[in-house]
């Protein structure tokens, strides 16, 4: 157990409509990151959020919008979704609250999106 | 835009061989350099790392290298077992984990 909560585990919806993937980090972790796996890919960085600010984006399309709360839980929302979104997206957090820096992030178990 | 590529998809070798995974980066400004395993329907863990101030190491049977005038890094699993079957991601970061970016990853299995 990774300590990264992701909810929810799957969800099926059809093309045009909105989701919202929600993210709880480890206890104390400030930075959340966001990655979207499609089928046989590799892991495509979508955005970082530190401390409920933006820090680094990556290939994140404009229909995609995430935002990290005062209480540090995430939420990313894909709005207009095409076929071409359903993937496996995950969370990560890491520590950056005083404790040795190890370079590592924490998955959750990802939250697996079909659209049909 | 690949900052970081694995461009083997898979490999196999033989329980109690060695087994290499390959990575290149293109971006000199990496700091850090990252292994993680994924097993189906889990989220990746982490596995070992090294900073762009060393060119080795080691954690048990996993040793990762680094060459960072070829811009290349290696994992070097010895000796691999079944339960090392598992895809393999390669990550590189700036500093303090910023923009965290990820290989395609390579299926490794190794077979008894």
């Amino acid at each position: 157990d990774s300590g990264v909560t992701q909810t929810p585990k799957h969800l099926i919806t059809a093309t045009g409509q909105r989701v919202t993937l929600r993210c709880s980090p480890r206890s104390g972790d400030l930075s959340v990151y966001w990655y979207q796996q499609s089928l046989d890919q590799g892991l495509q960085f979508l955005i970082q959020y530190y401390n409920g600010e933006e820090r680094a984006k990556g290939n994140i399309l404009e229909r995609f919008s995430a935002q990290q709360f005062p209480d540090l839980h995430s939420e990313l929302n894909l709005s207009s979704l095409e076929l071409g979104d359903s993937a496996l997206y995950f969370c990560a957090s890491s520590g950056h609250s005083g404790g040795a820096y190890t370079g590592e992030l924490f998955f959750g178990e990802g939250s697996r999106l079909t659209v049909l | 835009d690949q900052q970081v590529k694995q461009n083997s998809p898979s490999l196999s070798v033989q329980e109690g061989r060695i087994s290499i995974l390959n990575c290149d980066y293109t971006n000199s400004m990496f700091d850090y350099f990252l292994w993680y395993k994924k097993y189906p329907a889990e989220g990746p863990t982490f596995l070992i790392s090294i900073s762009s101030i060393k060119d080795k190491n080691e954690d048990g049977r996993f040793t990762v290298f680094l060459n960072k005038s070829a811009k290349h890094l290696s994992l070097h699993i010895v000796p691999s077992q079944p339960g090392d079957s598992a895809v393999y991601f390669c990550a590189a970061s700036g500093d303090n984990n910023n923009d965290m970016r990820f290989g395609a990853g390579t299926r490794l299995t190794v077979k008894p």
